[in-house]
């Protein structure tokens, strides 16, 4: 069973520091990865969406690796902004199976 | 464009009594997935449907919740008799293709059952 865990939980850093948000999932036989954010009281909005046959994406100040042998993505902020306070969730679709399975979230505070 | 449209944003109501929540996917998207975020078990799938056809409904918690797709551009996802419980948001997405992935999730709908 597809297993995906977050790590921190919490983070809160400076303005400008440069971060890393870490995903790990259990079987390394998946679809896709995608990583959203959400902000308080809203919905999910997808930030970057990596292929099983890609390595990274980049939107921005974002990038996001994906090394499916280790089962592990990784989401790089650069020169973070109190704008980007929010939670960061991952989520993975299994191979040949249409089902995002999410992780629980790391939840990101960016203060002046 | 317009995103995934949920109704109504937030729904109060007493135990017992019946809850349709609403959504209208992206145009042109065939995939519509119904979820339910609460703090205790985050997001959990409750079904989904591909080109209007539930194709995995493993997720519905019990038989007061069920989930229609009359047709591409309308889901309702209904709880009866609702419980405090239920009480959650209820998130639908939509997407393009069966395993091209990319999820829009639409704002929620925010159930309170008192």
């Amino acid at each position: 069973k597809q297993e995906v865990t977050q790590i921190p939980a919490a983070l809160s850093v400076p303005e400008g520091e440069n971060l890393v948000l870490n995903c790990s999932f259990t079987d390394s036989a998946i679809y896709n990865l995608q990583w959203f954010r959400q902000d308080p009281g809203k919905g999910l909005t997808s930030l970057l969406l990596i292929q099983s046959s890609q390595r990274e994406q980049t939107s921005g100040r974002l990038n996001a690796s994906l090394d499916k042998s280790s089962g592990r993505s990784t989401l790089y902020i650069a020169a973070s902004q109190p704008g980007d306070s929010a939670t960061y969730l991952c989520a993975v679709i299994p191979g040949g199976y249409n089902k995002l399975i999410f992780g629980a979230g790391t939840r990101l505070a960016v203060h002046p | 464009d317009a995103g995934v449209i949920q109704s109504p944003r937030h729904e109060v109501t007493e135990m017992g009594q019946e809850v349709t929540l609403r959504c209208k996917p992206i145009s042109g998207h065939n995939s519509l997935f119904w979820y339910r975020q609460t703090m205790m078990r985050g997001l959990e799938l409750l079904i989904y449907f591909n080109n209007n056809v539930p194709i995995d409904d493993s997720g519905m918690p019990e038989d007061r919740f069920s989930a229609k797709m009359p047709n591409a551009s309308f889901s309702t996802l209904k709880i009866q008799p609702s419980e405090p419980r239920d009480s959650a948001v209820y998130f639908c997405a939509s997407s393009k293709g069966q395993n091209t992935g990319e999820l829009f999730f639409g704002e929620g709908s925010r159930l309170t059952v008192l």
